[in-house]
This record gives C-alpha cells, structure tokens and sequence, in this order.
C-alpha cells in the first residue's frame, strides 16, 4: 500500500467550468476527509465519509460542490461552475475508524481557476 | 474566527539549538492536539500529539508542552537539524467531532546548517 493517493496533482481551469479530483485511502481505513487549503492558511475541513456514508459537511462546502464514496473505496470530490475563489489545494486523508492518531494525508490537487 | 493560533508566521534557529513553536485555541472543546510537518508538494505529515490529560508528550527530539489553563500549547525540538526545515501546523480535535481537524496557519521553520 502507498498510502493516499490523489489525482490529478495539479488542474487548471477556466471559470465556470466543473472540475472533479479523485482520492484513493489507503485500503483498510474506513474513515476518508476532504480538506481545503489556500495559501497562507491551514487546511479546512470540507467533509467527511465512514465507509460510503457522507456524515458531515462544512459550511464552507457550497451547492457546487459535492462528494461521493461509492461501495466505501474511493472518493471523488466535484466542483461545479468553479470560481477564482476555489482555488486552493484539496487535501485528502483517511483514518481507521475515530482516531485522530492515524490520519493519514495524500499529496493533494492543487486547483487554479483562471 | 480562528479557533487555532499560530501567531508566528515564521522562526529561523541555528542548527543543533532549540526550536519552539508555539501554538494557542479558544475552544475549551478541544481535546486532542496534534502537530503536523509539511514539505512543499507534499500532505501535511502526523507528527506528535498530547491529549487534554496530560501536559507533555515527547518523541525523540520532539516534545509536545500543553497548558490548559492558558489554552497553550508548544511543540520543543531539539537538537534542531537542517531537515527539520518545513512548514509546521498545529491541529486539534473535539469530542464527538469525529475526528475532525481544526488548523492553525502554520508556521514556517527554517534551520541554518
């Protein structure tokens, strides 16, 4: 296992336009998180999914954005109609169950809506 | 409102000295802390954490001091090695938040060989 990968690493945009990015956990961790990260900040939390059930979302989540886990594997996260504004790098972790000790991060997709 | 603080955007140590990072939250909700290491193009990478119980953690070169009263943390690593340079960011969690993360900004560690 290789750990949480994520693709693409980087995507360019045009506004308007939806985007969507994939995120693999690594394959035993039940738990997967979306976070955003923009310059000068920390990472902020978006989401997150025990097994394929979606159980929050952060008010920084709009109407155009939306998450899916489907069978509990994998993960995609969309943008629809992107703005400048959501740019950012899109970090993904996954954990096993509740511990915070085993959060483990992908490399994120770094976004430019031009 | 940020519930995590790191008001030092940046700190510069000699190789071999000591470095202190500091890190302060408003949320008595809090926990559980945690401290991440970042390279460029990279994920944040777990590094050490303390829970709310207790006031020092340590790992090898790194110590975790927590002060509850003040709502303080600091992340102590020593001897400080060129490879340590990274961005460092402080993280913690709630109960009941399933195991969400709240971040400060960051902090950008630079050691001089």
């Amino acid at each position: 296992d290789t750990g949480v990968s994520q693709n693409p690493r980087h995507k360019i945009t045009k506004r308007g336009q939806n985007v969507t990015f994939r995120c693999d956990p690594i394959s035993e961790h039940n738990r997967l998180y979306w976070y955003r990260q923009t310059l000068g900040q920390g990472p902020e939390f978006l989401t997150y999914f025990q097994n394929e059930a979606q159980l929050e979302k952060s008010r920084l989540l709009s109407d155009r954005f939306s998450a899916e886990r489907p069978k509990g594997s994998f993960s995609t996260l969309e943008i629809q109609r992107t703005e400048q504004g959501d740019s950012a790098m899109y970090l993904c972790a996954s954990s096993l169950d509740a511990g915070v000790y085993g959060y483990t991060f992908g490399s994120g997709t770094r976004l430019t809506v031009v | 409102d940020q519930q995590v603080k790191q008001n030092s955007p940046s700190l510069s140590v000699q190789e071999g000295r000591i470095s202190i990072l500091n890190c302060d939250y408003t949320n008595s909700m809090f926990d559980y802390f945690l401290w991440y290491k970042k390279y460029p193009a990279e994920g944040p990478t777990f590094l050490i954490s303390i829970s709310s119980i207790k006031d020092k953690n340590e790992d090898g070169r790194f110590t975790v001091f927590l002060n509850k009263s003040a709502k303080h943390l600091s992340l102590h690593i020593v001897p400080s090695q060129p490879g340590d340079s990274a961005v460092y960011f402080c993280a913690a969690s709630g109960i009941g938040a399933n195991s969400k993360l709240t971040f400060g900004k960051g902090i950008t560690l630079s050691v001089r060989p």
